[in-house]
């Protein structure tokens, strides 16, 4: 079963807009990561927030995570064109080492 | 640091044969993990490894799918006889602990016909 549910499935934007997608869970976690992936291929690791943290940067990407309702959004700046992809959201249970996946969101990002 | 090798990067069988994937995690990665990616979905878990034992493997078909981590290091993992609903892309990651995130190698993308 898949832990995280993300919204929009998929989001079509102008190259320079910024592009804002969430994820919701259903149990206690530890952390939570964002990925990327191109094309079906390998996912990249983006960033991970921690239970108790509420917001993080790294470059054009913003995350926050309430703990309270279960949710995480990334925020994804000035898109690029190389911005296109499928961006997932995955928990790490508070208990033991699993990963779990959400569906994701497809990102286009036009010239 | 060298990635997370996998291969082979394609493989295209009939239904019914076998199949199998090799993974060498990034070293000093002690857990691995497979995932099962099918188009369109988000990557399901199939067997977590930490060192050379099964963590987790509440979702992996037991009755076609098999799994080994040999010396805690490379692992491989086996299809056999592979079905129609197997085709997908197989992910590899490995990590650290679970505060660091997990690197994934590029898949092998399976098709079964």
């Amino acid at each position: 079963s898949q832990q995280g549910e993300e919204d929009p499935q998929a989001l079509s934007i102008q190259e320079g807009e910024n592009a804002t997608m969430n994820c919701s869970y259903k149990t206690s976690i530890n952390n939570l990561q964002w990925y990327r992936q191109n094309s079906g291929r390998g996912l990249v690791h983006l960033i991970l927030i921690r239970s108790n943290e509420r917001e993080k940067h790294s470059g054009r990407l913003r995350v926050t995570l309430d703990t309270s309702k279960k949710s995480s959004s990334l925020l994804i700046t000035a898109s690029r064109a190389a911005d296109t992809a499928s961006y997932f959201c995955a928990t790490v249970h508070a208990a033991g080492n699993k990963l779990t996946f959400g569906g994701g969101t497809r990102v286009l990002v036009k010239p | 640091e060298a990635g997370v090798a996998q291969s082979p990067r394609y493989k295209i069988i009939e239904k019914r044969q076998s199949v199998a994937f090799w993974c060498n995690p990034i070293s000093g990665h002690a857990t691995l993990y497979w995932y099962q990616q099918i188009l369109g979905q988000g990557p399901k878990l199939l067997i977590q490894f930490q060192n050379n034992g099964v963590v987790d493997d509440s979702q992996l078909p037991k009755d076609r799918f098999s799994a080994e981590r040999l010396k805690g290091v490379d692992s491989t993992l086996k299809i056999q006889p592979a079905k129609l609903e197997d085709s997908a892309v197989y992910l590899c990651a490995s990590s650290l602990d679970r505060m660091d995130g997990y690197t994934f190698g590029s898949g092998t993308r399976l098709t079964v016909v």
